[in-house]
């Protein structure tokens, strides 16, 4: 069974530009989650989808967005990039929503650098 | 604001040694995970605990879920190399759905 697909692995952006990130879950997994992780921070959850819409959302600004496909894959993005922004990106899937009768699988992640 | 403090944050240590790391918080979980994150790739889970005063063994990995379900601890014996990585816990406070999670314990096991 293939793991979770995350694409690009390595971005480098300019302050100002908007980036897409791609994840493909798990076959017949239907929950995605974003997390964002920094050294300093840890993992910071940004948003999760389920069935297409949007179930849950951390504290992050209206520049990050992300959707949900009917065959469950996801995409991120995020505009006007910071250099604060500059991390590495991490998708999870679960078969349901997050929970403890549901446990991530994550990707290997999209490392985002912004300049 | 829910916080779940890991210590120690940094671990060096020698293969063969023991070693126990620790995940406290104020607040009750129903359940708690552990993954455990190697360079260049994404956290995988290696236990989660449901049950207060619950212990879980993986190989030389044991578990523990404090009997309050505020705290759990990780304890390894005859730490291998192949051990190395950054161990994360993350608390599921049950309602709102998102996990808790600490910024991990960065164990690096030298041959």
């Amino acid at each position: 069974k293939a793991g979770v697909t995350q694409t690009p692995r390595y971005l480098i952006k300019t302050r100002g530009q908007q980036v897409t990130l791609s994840c493909s879950p798990i076959s017949g997994h239907r929950s995605v989650s974003w997390y964002q992780q920094t050294p300093g921070q840890g993992l910071q959850f940004l948003f999760e989808y389920f069935s297409e819409t949007q179930r849950n959302k951390g504290n992050f600004p209206g520049r990050f967005s992300g959707r949900q496909f009917s065959n469950s894959r996801s995409e991120m993005n995020v505009s006007t990039l910071e250099l604060g922004d500059s991390a590495l990106y991490l998708c999870a899937s679960s078969v349901g929503l997050t929970g403890y009768n549901s446990p991530l699988h994550f990707g290997n992640g999209t490392r985002l650098t912004v300049t | 604001t829910q916080l779940l403090e890991q210590s120690p944050q940094f671990l060096s240590i020698q293969e063969g040694e023991n070693l126990t790391v620790y995940c406290n918080s104020s607040s009750v979980f129903s359940s708690l995970q552990w993954y455990r994150q190697e360079p260049g790739e994404g956290p995988v889970l290696l236990v989660t605990v449901v049950t207060g005063g619950e212990v879980k063994k993986l190989k030389r990995l044991t578990f523990q879920f404090g009997d309050a379900r505020k705290d759990s601890s990780l304890h390894i014996t005859a730490a291998q190399p192949g051990d190395t990585g950054l161990y994360l816990c993350a608390g599921n406070a049950g309602n709102n759905r998102k996990l808790i999670w600490g910024l991990g314990t960065s164990l690096a096991v030298n041959p």
